[in-house]
């Protein structure tokens, strides 16, 4: 079936500094999205794209759909960014396949 | 206020029994979806729905059923329950098919 590979499955990060999560798919994918799980476990959309880059403040994604990944890059991290941050990718029908994660630690 | 509800939060169940789990989105969604995320494995897709009619079901075994009374319903009923159904069930919505889904805060079920 279809998979999602999700790296690294765990990152340190010192406040002030960046980095980038990344996906890659077994298959082709219609759109991928973006998550953080937050402290009381509930999922908080970051992205959703088809295609190209979006831009968040902090944060910035891409898709390359024929290539079969996306990123998810966090720039100048903050205390506040830990979590866990999940991709999920669509297929071209309703369903959802997450990644297994990326645990996220941002120390002073 | 919250989106997407989710009833009850925490549900403990004995095996064998049967138990439904509450889902109801005020988001104004066309679709509606359950995933599973049993411990230390990724999110699963289980069921997709749109305008109350099933689209999608990944789930083998008959013992879940989800119930749509109502456009912006869809819960989800489990029977005969097993200790392996432990695990913490999402829903989510999205206003069509191909758009941007949204999570509700999930139903833990311990089965015992």
């Amino acid at each position: 079936g279809d998979q999602v590979e999700q790296s690294p499955s765990a990152l340190s990060l010192h406040e002030g500094t960046g980095s980038a999560l990344r996906c890659n798919f077994t298959t082709t994918m219609r759109a991928v999205q973006w998550f953080r799980k937050n402290s009381r476990g509930s999922l908080i959309n970051l992205f959703y794209l088809a295609s190209g880059t979006k831009e968040n403040g902090r944060l910035k994604s891409a898709f390359d759909s024929k290539e079969r990944y996306s990123t998810l890059h966090i720039r100048d991290a903050q205390l506040e960014d830990s979590g866990t941050y999940f991709c999920a990718a669509e297929d071209m029908g309703y369903k959802l396949t997450f990644g297994t994660g990326t645990s996220l630690l941002v120390d002073p | 206020d919250p989106k997407i509800i989710q009833k009850p939060k925490y549900l403990v169940a004995v095996t064998g029994s049967e138990k439904i789990l509450i889902c109801e989105q005020y988001l104004g969604h066309n679709a509606m979806y359950w995933y599973r995320q049993s411990a230390k494995k990724p999110l699963e897709f289980m069921f997709s729905y749109s305008y109350q009619k099933l689209m999608d079901n990944q789930t083998a075994s008959s013992r879940f059923q989800p119930q749509s009374s109502k456009k912006n319903h869809l819960d989800l009923q489990i029977t005969a329950l097993k200790p392996d159904d432990s695990a913490t069930y999402f829903c989510a919505s999205s206003q069509d098919r191909h758009a941007e889904q949204f999570f509700g805060p999930g139903t833990r079920l311990t089965v015992l």
